[in-house]
């Protein structure tokens, strides 16, 4: 089992649809959970984080958190075609070396016009 | 958030030579970190560095072929070295945050031939 698994993509929406990224992830001592957005050829970018189980939203996004099963989501209301891009997910866990970010492989997401 | 800047951004080089990849932030970060980022892959932690001690390396990276300096707390090279065309990735370095969130580089897009 991968340490975090990201639906599999590329996910496509129209413009103004709801976009639902989902992640799980393996490490139960994960305690804080980061979204990342990536554009093809530029470096992640940081959009939203989040700690307590529940709903935490700023703007567009939306991220759900539920540690009982291990799983967080983020959600894009009223996508635009400026959201097409990769978001990775990346809990906080702790390797043998220490606490690192966990990157899950990615889910492109495609806004259509 | 923090400032960071990488150099070089892009390179070709041939294999069998070395290159060392400079990381700078605009403020003084306690943990700075190395990833790569392998053609249509998701990230990939080598090392993490700190100030005043020995990097630490994850499992499958080794200091002999990635070696690392961390001379300052704004300031982290990475050294790329004997490189062949498996070397061809997109290097990035990034900093935590207290809260551990993690801001990156532009990256260095490496291509050895």
């Amino acid at each position: 089992q991968k340490e975090v698994e990201q639906n599999s993509g590329p996910l496509s929406v129209p413009e103004g649809a709801i976009a639902s990224l989902n992640c799980t992830y393996s490490d139960r001592g994960s305690q804080s959970f980061f979204w990342y957005r990536q554009y093809s050829g530029k470096s992640p970018e940081l959009i939203m984080f989040i700690y307590s189980n529940g709903d935490k939203e700023d703007g567009r996004f939306t991220a759900q958190l539920n540690k009982a099963s291990q799983y967080v989501s983020l959600l894009i209301r009223d996508s635009q075609p400026s959201d097409s891009a990769t978001y990775l997910c990346a809990p906080y866990g702790w390797g043998n070396q220490g606490g690192k970010l966990i990157f899950g492989q990615g889910t492109e997401l495609s806004v259509k016009p | 958030s923090a400032v960071i800047s990488q150099k070089p951004s892009r390179d070709i080089c041939q294999r069998g030579t070395s290159l060392t990849i400079q990381c700078q932030v605009d403020s003084q970060v306690t943990m700075m970190f190395w990833y790569r980022q392998q053609p249509g892959q998701s990230l990939t932690l080598i090392a993490t560095a700190n100030q005043g001690s020995e990097a630490t390396y994850e499992s499958g990276f080794v200091i002999d072929k990635f070696p690392i300096s961390r001379p300052n707390l704004t300031f982290s090279t990475l050294t790329v070295s004997n490189m062949s065309p498996e070397d061809s990735s997109i290097y990035l370095c990034s900093v935590d945050r207290p809260y551990n969130e993690q801001f990156f580089g532009p990256g260095t897009r490496l291509t050895v031939l």
